[in-house]
């Protein structure tokens, strides 16, 4: 089955302690990207990725890094998480090396930051 | 700036009325144009989508049309049913550019 999949999907967590929320598609999309969604703010980029070794900035990447390594990864990395990035994260990818606009969603993870 | 705008607030309804939700947009050049949706607990699914001026997109009893006149998308729906229940995204895409744009999104409830 074509899909992405993020883990964990609930994670509480402390201030400061580093995380990371994986990521991978087994749909060999070369487009991947990271997104927030926050109440009454809809959905926000963070970081994207348009091939193996290449990455963007989104909207809101601070406090965030991202890596991509294989074609199928593209984890997101919160090196020193603060209670601001509580939030429920989404992960994407499309199939050719740019936006199209037609996304594939991963069903979230909720991230909880004390 | 790139943006999409949707009307404020949920939108709660009766089985088979009709609905409408508003969006509009601020682009240069010509985008290309998507409603998503979000069931409850998944992720966003890709509804329908428009890439010029004109074009209607169609989808599950869904539609919307591309209107650079006036700079909307609107979605409409003729009959809802309580599946229908989901928050709704309009997202713009800025033409020669990887940066998808999303509105705030509209909860909609559809009570039996």
């Amino acid at each position: 089955e074509a899909q992405v999949t993020q883990n964990p999907r609930y994670l509480i967590t402390v201030t400061g302690k580093k995380l990371t929320v994986t990521c991978s598609q087994n749909m060999n999309h070369e487009y991947m990207s990271w997104y927030r969604q926050d109440p009454g703010l809809g959905l926000r980029q963070i970081y994207y990725s348009m091939n193996v070794e290449v990455t963007d900035k989104g909207d809101v990447p601070e406090g965030y890094k991202v890596s991509r390594k294989e074609k199928r990864n593209f984890p997101l990395i919160l090196e020193s998480p603060s209670p601001n990035q509580t939030s429920l994260y989404f992960c994407a990818s499309s199939p050719i090396d740019r936006n199209t606009g037609e996304l594939f969603f991963g069903e979230g993870s909720r991230l909880t930051v004390l | 700036g790139n943006s999409v705008t949707q009307m404020e607030g949920p939108v709660t309804l009766s089985e088979e009325a009709f609905l409408t939700i508003n969006c509009t947009y601020t682009a240069t050049g010509y985008p290309s144009l998507f409603w998503y949706v979000q069931y409850p607990g998944e992720g966003l699914q890709l509804l329908l989508k428009a890439t010029k001026a004109d074009d209607k997109g169609s989808n599950k009893g869904f539609e919307a049309t591309y209107r650079k006149e006036t700079t909307s998308f609107h979605l409409e729906k003729g009959s809802v049913q309580v599946s229908d229940s989901a928050v709704y995204f309009c997202a713009l895409l800025p033409y020669g550019n990887n940066r998808l744009a999303f509105g705030k999104g509209n909860q909609v409830v559809v009570i039996p």
